[in-house]
């Protein structure tokens, strides 16, 4: 199975901030990663795709880079609704699987 | 506008059933892989299983394989993860989500499944 390793696993940031995550594939993954966003109580909600692709409806505040192995998330701007956890996640190989998530708090 | 419905979670004991249902709306159903991917409150997410557009080719995860079984009913526009032998550590929300190939693009909200005797 492929591991995929985020960090940091948390991060306190003020509104405003420019935020970035990084994963890490264990082996090479193309871009065949994605990045999620969920708030508690709710469900994932997709962000990227391709490694660098928007999802339809996202805001451009959310950006995706990498390929291979490594990958990161950007989010510019922290506004109070992007508080939350994120997870990355491979789709090069089943199983499929995610990182262990980032949450994003307000310092 | 894409609407997943996840139904059938709930409490059940240790070496029980259970079926989740999963009805999808606003889009070509029939069109699309579909899968099934978990949460243990609190912790990360976790792939199940996975069903071809047409039901014909399914995928499942070591930690269920023999024990769920996923499956779709294209007519009905639903998705089904039939769950046998449940253990303790199935306890989990389940997520039905539509996969554009392997892209996990729209997720339900979930059903709660716990396992206690």
């Amino acid at each position: 199975d492929i591991q995929m390793t985020q960090s940091p696993s948390s991060l306190s940031a003020s509104v405003g901030d420019t935020v970035t995550i990084t994963c890490r594939a264990s082996q090479d993954i193309n871009t065949y990663l994605a990045w999620f966003q969920q708030k508690p109580g709710k469900a994932p909600k997709s962000l990227i795709y391709a490694a660098s692709s928007l999802q339809s409806g996202v805001p451009s505040k959310f950006s995706g880079s990498g390929s291979g192995t490594d990958f990161t998330l950007t989010i510019s701007s922290l506004q109070p609704e992007d508080f939350a956890t994120y997870y990355c996640q491979q789709y090069d190989n089943y199983p499929l699987t995610f990182g262990g998530g980032t949450k994003v708090e307000l310092k | 506008e894409v609407q997943l419905v996840e139904s059938g979670g709930g409490l059940v004991q240790p070496g029980g059933s259970l079926r989740l249902s999963c009805t999808a709306s606003g889009f070509s159903f029939s069109s699309y892989w579909m899968h099934w991917v978990r949460q243990v409150p609190g912790k990360g997410l976790v792939w199940l299983s996975r069903i071809d557009s047409d039901g014909s080719r399914t995928m499942h995860a070591d930690s269920v394989k023999g024990r769920f079984t996923i499956s779709r009913d294209n007519a009905k526009n639903t998705l089904y993860l039939q769950m046998n032998s449940l253990r303790d550590e199935d306890r989990a929300v389940y997520y039905c989500t539509r996969g554009t190939g392997d892209h996990l693009d729209y997720w339900g909200q979930g059903t709660l499944v716990a396992v206690s005797s």
